[in-house]
């Protein structure tokens, strides 16, 4: 089965860090573009981050360029984003996905297989 | 940065109805659309990709039609399980890939 797990949320001070985690399953994650979309409380969603399979292209929002930074590590099939000077409007669900690939192509913009997220609350 | 606005905010339906749902782009995004479906508690599915083809998995009763900047999600006939909120996002201008507001589908 094909499966995504995200660990590392909390509650973290404004100013503070956290390092968030995707574990991947069921699937050959090296060979897949991952990212990062977070969802406000009662709100939207808004992609945060995307790294291509082998690490070669990375982007970032506008809203976290600077602050956060995007890693994987293929030999642990595992997918990161280490969060620095977390402000309030961060506060958010954080999902990692995977790019779509159908069975032709691979979309790097379409987010298929998703986690479960894991809440990440910034607050004094 | 490319804006999409979705309409209507909340769609008031019953099961067996259909339902249509817009997305407007603030400046053309060609065929570059997605849609997916969220429920409370649950992640995003992706429904339809580059403006109407359905992702794998996808039952027929999901159509997405469009170009440019105007873009329809029809469910031809809602199944209790489609009441939900409904986002689009495009990609032309990768990144950011850029979400709507969303819709949310509701029973009547």
């Amino acid at each position: 089965e094909v499966q995504l797990v995200e660990s590392g949320g909390g509650l973290v001070k404004p100013g503070g860090s956290l390092r968030l985690s995707c574990a991947a399953s069921g699937f050959t994650f090296s060979s897949y573009d991952m990212h990062w979309v977070r969802q406000a409380p009662g709100k939207g969603l808004e992609w945060v981050s995307s790294i291509s399979s082998s690490s070669s292209y990375i982007y970032y929002a506008d809203s976290v360029k600077g602050r956060f930074t995007i890693s994987r590590d293929n030999t642990n099939n595992s997918l990161y984003l280490q969060m620095n000077s977390l402000r309030a409007e961060d506060t958010a669900v954080y999902y990692c996905a995977r790019e779509y690939c159908s069975s032709t192509s691979c979309y790097t913009w379409w987010f298929d297989t998703w986690g479960q997220g894991t809440l990440v609350t910034v607050s004094s | 940065e490319i804006v999409l606005t979705q309409s209507p905010a909340t769609l008031s339906l019953s099961p067996g109805e259909r339902a249509t749902l817009s997305c407007r782009a603030s400046q053309s995004v060609t065929i570059y659309l997605a849609w997916y479906q969220q429920k409370p508690g649950q992640a995003p599915r992706l429904l339809i990709y580059d403006a109407s083809n359905r992702a794998t998995g996808i039952p027929a009763r999901f159509s997405g039609s469009g170009s440019g900047t105007d873009f329809t999600l029809t469910i031809s006939s809602l199944e209790p399980e489609d009441f939900a909120v409904y986002y689009c996002q495009q990609r032309s201008n990768w990144p950011p890939g850029t979400f709507g507001g969303g819709t949310k589908v509701e029973i009547k």
